[in-house]
């Protein structure tokens, strides 16, 4: 039983460029979830996610950030012209349902290092 | 705002001790989660304590929450080297029925053999 698979685990990219993260939620699992990490801190949440639909994206920065859930294939965060700021580790988690009494599964993370 | 705090943000103890961690919250809540992060990794589920719950136990966990006081708190018996992670507690905030998770800093804890 495969959990969320994330990747890649780790990404450098220079001031500038774009990052795209990828996230497959666990088998049957229909909602997904992004978190960010700085280093030493919890995480925080950026956006939630159903197929084709955001549900809310209260903690994504207002420019350069977006995500989608498309019908087929991954979860993809994208981060348009990244600045060293946006380094940390981004994680995914996943959940079957709108349960709020169900944990969220988590996967390894990407590892953002900007140059 | 921070939701959940964790006390203390760093705790060291020999193997075969036990540890115990607490965290405070500041808004009425569903749930309190308890997740552990080894270096390097993903978050992984340790228990869900309802807020019409107590006490919670799974093997060597205790997990107990005071809605009154807002805290809950973590306990690891018999500790092994093997624990040594980052421990965080989350709360929920409702989104639609789901819920974003809301974490604390976490308490890094460090079993000495």
């Amino acid at each position: 039983n495969a959990g969320v698979m994330q990747n890649p685990r780790h990404l450098v990219r220079r001031r500038g460029q774009e990052a795209r993260l990828r996230c497959s939620p666990m088998k049957g699992h229909s909602h997904v979830y992004w978190y960010r990490q700085l280093p030493e801190e919890g995480l925080k949440f950026m956006v939630y996610l159903q197929k084709e639909n955001i549900i809310d994206e209260s903690g994504m920065p207002k420019e350069r950030f977006s995500a989608e859930f498309p019908k087929e294939g991954p979860s993809i965060l994208r981060i348009q012209q990244v600045v060293r700021g946006d380094s940390a580790a981004y994680f995914c988690a996943s959940s079957p349902g709108a349960n709020s009494n169900q944990p969220q599964h988590f996967g390894d993370g990407t590892r953002l290092s900007i140059l | 705002s921070q939701q959940g705090e964790e006390d203390p943000q760093a705790l060291s103890i020999q193997e075969g001790e036990n540890a115990t961690m607490n965290c405070s919250y500041k808004t009425s809540i569903n749930n309190l989660q308890w997740y552990r992060q080894n270096s390097g990794r993903g978050l992984v589920h340790l228990i869900l304590i309802r807020s019409n719950e107590r006490e919670k136990h799974s093997g060597r966990l205790r997990v107990t929450l005071d809605t009154s006081k807002k805290s809950s708190s973590l306990l690891i018996t018999a500790s092994r080297a093997a624990d040594t992670a980052s421990y965080f507690c989350a709360t929920g905030s409702p989104i639609q029925g789901a819920q974003k998770l809301v974490f604390g800093q976490g308490t890094r804890l460090t079993i000495n053999p």
